[in-house]
């Protein structure tokens, strides 16, 4: 079983609707939680950054990290087109080596 | 600036040759880190540098794979040997410090896409 899941979707949405994402990790230890974004033959690029439990809100995004259940949670609120990705979570005990999950395809209809 | 920049972007080899990958960080970063992504899978960690040693690297899945950051900056990643399972996309990070703040953040060039025939 690998130390992060996540589903490799594809998600399909119409333009304006609310895009929930979702990881589950078994290393209790993972402290640092990230989401990146990768588009089509590009290197992924941080969206989102929390550190422990909480929340954390910027612009249309929202992180959620639940220790507890070892589940963590992007949200992206209006959607758009070009928020067409795949959508990896990644995270890390010391914040330098990250775990990554698998991704999941994010399609953003117009 | 200038951000993390790999080459070649792809590289086409027969199995049982040798190649190098080379990543140019961003200027003024101590830490860099390699990463490998298989088709439809996340980036998987081989190796980190802290400067010109190397800090961490338990994800080199065997010796046939090395690298080297002689100067602290520009790092190379070296295939012996190479094997049709060693295709995938080599991902190049860089950090400004590597040190684990969490607010460190690894900024990810665009990868080299290595494919042995």
């Amino acid at each position: 079983q690998k130390e992060v899941e996540q589903d490799p979707g594809p998600l399909s949405v119409p333009e304006g609707a609310i895009v929930s994402l979702n990881c589950t990790y078994s290393n209790s230890a993972f402290q640092y939680f990230m989401w990146y974004r990768q588009y089509s033959r590009k290197g992924p690029e941080l969206l989102m950054y929390t550190y422990s439990s909480g929340n954390k809100e910027d612009g249309r995004f929202t992180a959620q990290v639940d220790k507890s259940s070892k589940y963590i949670s992007l949200f992206i609120r209006d959607s758009q087109p070009s928020d067409s990705a795949t959508y990896l979570c990644a995270m890390s005990k010391y914040g330098n080596k990250l775990v990554f999950g698998a991704g999941t395809i994010l399609r953003v209809k117009s | 600036g200038a951000g993390v920049s790999q080459t070649p972007s792809n590289k086409v080899t027969e199995k049982g040759k040798y190649v190098e990958l080379r990543c140019d960080p961003i200027s003024g970063h101590t830490a860099l880190y390699w990463y490998r992504q298989s088709l439809g899978q996340g980036p998987e960690f081989l190796i980190y540098f802290q400067g010109t040693g190397a800090a961490d690297d338990s994800g080199l899945p065997n010796d046939r794979f090395f690298a080297v950051r002689p100067e602290g900056s520009v790092s190379t990643l070296k295939i012996q040997r190479t094997e049709r399972g060693d295709s995938a996309v080599y991902l190049c990070a860089s950090s400004l410090s590597g040190r684990g703040a969490g607010t460190d953040t690894q900024y990810f060039g665009p990868g080299t896409r290595l494919t042995v025939l």
